[in-house]
């Protein structure tokens, strides 16, 4: 886990803000750039991801920026919704081989109403 | 439902004890992983197969614990002589391979705790 770092640890915003986290990570044979959502009792679900190849992707409220020169990507949650409230992993990924997701420590989102 | 399963939900085991998880994935799918999540910490890799073989372990999966995946199926993940460090979610996903991109499903977990 120490290749990708995860920031911030918990993150409170309020209805309707923008949401931001983001994780940096050490290892360059990354090449797919996924986050994960969790909820309580649940297991993580994808949520949103990214190619190394693309700078930016949207869908719809979620959008992530990728850096590659910095070994960085963020997630944005637009317009955050209560039930956004969830904790969030960055999850990247080395393709072909096992493809194991290597996980940051999450960040805990709280969308107060 | 024929998203991935698994059972228990939960087991409360006292130290010394083994312990056995079951892990249904979603049907086509043809690998199978197992991660294990420790509170506030995200899930880290435990081992995968492809079909029946189990293709890689990680070095937190000490001679304590055994997985299989017999007919390519379901698998079963057993942790012999339990310690307290073993409690933790272990979590299951499944994927279908080759695919680009590899999208895991995870089951919602079968939590551990070790008296």
């Amino acid at each position: 886990q120490q290749q990708v770092k995860q920031s911030p640890q918990s993150l409170i915003v309020q209805k309707g803000g923008i949401s931001i986290i983001n994780c940096a990570y050490e290892n360059t044979a990354f090449d797919y750039f996924p986050w994960y959502q969790q909820f309580p009792g649940k297991g993580p679900a994808l949520l949103i991801a990214i190619r190394p190849d693309v700078s930016e992707k949207k869908e719809g409220r979620f959008t992530i920026s990728f850096n590659k020169s910095a070994k960085q990507f963020s997630l944005h949650i637009m317009d955050s919704q209560p039930g956004d409230s969830a904790t969030y992993f960055c999850a990247p990924i080395t393709q072909g081989g096992s493809e194991k997701l290597v996980f940051g420590k999450g960040t805990k989102l709280t969308v107060n109403p | 439902d024929t998203g991935v399963s698994q059972d228990p939900r939960h087991k409360i085991t006292k130290r010394g004890q083994n312990v056995t998880f079951r892990c249904d994935p979603i049907s086509e799918h043809n690998r199978l992983y197992w991660y294990r999540q420790t509170l506030g910490q995200g899930p880290e890799f435990l081992t995968y197969f492809q079909n029946e073989a189990q293709l890689e372990k990680s070095r937190l999966l000490s001679d304590r614990f055994s997985a299989e995946r017999p007919k390519g199926s379901f698998s079963t993940l057993e942790i012999q002589r339990t310690e307290q460090g073993d409690s933790a979610m272990y979590l299951c996903a499944s994927s279908l391979a080759p695919a680009l991109p590899n999208e895991q499903f995870f089951g919602p977990g079968t939590r551990l705790t070790v008296l």
